[in-house]
């Protein structure tokens, strides 16, 4: 099984601040790489597909990149519903796995 | 506007049974891989069980042999029948569609979620 990482846990940052989020696979996953957001009491939102692919309506501040094993989400400046939990998802031969989530909250 | 709504949840005894829904709307579901996602309490994410367009099915090493996922294209439905429930099943389970055709990796609808509480 793939074991996704990211880093870090707790992100502490201020409306306006970049924030960068990283995801680690334990072995290569290519491209097959998703972002998500999730608020509390509220379903996951897809932010990126494919690494570096803003899913429809996703605001632009929001980008991802990498491939392999490490990969980027970053939010250029950061509005006040930014703030949430962050998961990333990989897919290898139709299974998938999840990171452990890196929480951004206000500073 | 597309939409996923869960339901079948509740309180089940450990070595019960259950099975969810998750009725499809607003896009044509046969054409669409789907997948079960779960959140344990204050917890992440863990993919359960996906299943293809031509029925092809595959599972999570912790639900496998106990979980099976089906769906009914006629009704939009998909489903997820839970045998042996043990107390670490609980969670909320969300159906969420695959984004697009082959190779991509993401999902882009989801439901409400599901509470299923495994407890005597």
């Amino acid at each position: 099984e793939i074991v996704l990482t990211q880093s870090p846990a707790t992100l502490s940052l201020s409306p306006g601040e970049r924030a960068t989020l990283s995801c680690r696979a334990s072995q290569s996953v290519s491209t097959y790489l998703a972002w998500y957001q999730q608020k509390p009491g509220q379903a996951p939102r897809l932010l990126i597909y494919d690494a570096s692919n803003r899913a429809p309506g996703i605001p632009a501040r929001f980008s991802g990149s990498g491939s392999g094993t490490d990969f980027t989400l970053t939010i250029s400046s950061l509005e006040s519903e930014d703030f949430a939990v962050y998961y990333c998802q990989q897919r290898t031969n139709s299974i998938y796995t999840f990171g452990q989530g890196t929480k951004l909250e206000i500073k | 506007e597309a939409q996923l709504l869960e339901s079948g949840g509740g309180l089940v005894q450990p070595g019960g049974s259950l099975r969810l829904s998750c009725e499809a709307s607003g896009f044509t579901f046969s054409s669409y891989n789907m997948n079960w996602v779960r959140q344990a309490p204050g917890k992440g994410l863990e993919w359960v069980s996906g299943i293809g367009g031509s029925d092809w099915t595959i599972y999570a090493d912790s639900v496998k042999g106990r979980f099976t996922i089906s769906r009914d294209n006629s009704r939009k439905t998909l489903y997820l029948q839970m045998n042996s429930l043990r107390a670490d099943d609980t969670a909320t389970y969300y159906c969420a569609r695959k984004w697009s055709g082959g190779n991509t990796c993401g999902f882009d609808l989801w439901g409400q979620g599901a509470l299923v509480t495994v407890s005597s």
